[in-house]
């Protein structure tokens, strides 16, 4: 199937700083992305759907302005948390589907961990 | 969305059949039944997904109700990788690219070597 990456894995920064995560498909083309929060033990929240080319759509709930999407190309989408605090502390994951196709299966990253001291 | 409800957790023993139960009674006519799972530590991964007939892949089966208000997640024969969450989502037909998946509590799936 096909391979979304995220970088980092793993990111440990002091709380008011800024983080940058990357999503990237690799051997497909992706016009949207999804970007999800997961706090442990729990499931899986939507935070925002990245599209390229556009502003990204926000779920309720979610700063959009804390959590800065861009989707510059077909294979590439950031996520920044902007002034992070302890409670940013969290498991983010991406997806992506293929922009070619009805695409029926969603292809998830491996996450990045996200500790804010 | 509609609502997808699962029990907590599960417990089977190795190389045993697992059946996960997902109830879906809101569903509509053109809902698919998606089913991801997730192990420990790593993002979702598709399992399988159906309409209306029951689905077979390399992973599991899918049985769908006649009613399409429930479906059961099958795993032929289970091994200690299949140790995750198992979550059971609905998902309108998609006309083009992607749609954002709703993602439930899930099946916390525990196997027993």
């Amino acid at each position: 199937g096909a391979v979304v990456s995220q970088h980092p894995s793993r990111v440990i920064c002091k709380s008011g700083t800024s983080v940058k995560i990357e999503c990237r498909s690799l051997d497909f083309q992706a016009t949207t992305m999804f970007w999800y929060r997961q706090f442990p033990k729990q499931s899986l929240m939507l935070m925002a759907t990245s599209n390229e080319g556009s502003k990204a759509t926000y779920e309720q709930g979610v700063e959009k302005d804390k959590f800065l999407i861009n989707h510059a190309s077909l294979t590439l989408s950031t996520l920044t948390v902007t002034s992070a605090h302890p409670e940013d502390s969290s498991f983010y994951i991406c997806s992506a589907g293929e922009a070619d196709r009805p695409s029926y299966e969603q292809y998830f990253g491996p996450g990045t961990r996200l500790t804010v001291t | 969305d509609a609502k997808t409800t699962q029990p907590n957790s599960m417990e089977s023993n190795e190389e045993e059949p697992v059946h996960l139960p997902c109830n879906h009674s809101t569903i509509s006519g053109t809902d698919y039944i998606h089913w991801y799972r997730q192990l420990p530590s790593q993002g979702p991964e598709y399992v399988i997904h159906g309409l209306t007939s029951n689905v077979n892949n390399r992973m599991a089966s899918l049985a769908i109700a006649e009613d399409r208000k429930s479906s059961t997640l099958i795993l032929h024969r289970a091994t200690l990788r299949d140790a995750a969450v198992y979550y059971c989502i609905l998902r309108p037909p998609i006309i083009q690219g992607a749609q954002k998946l709703v993602f439930g509590q899930g099946t916390r799936l525990t196997i027993n070597p």
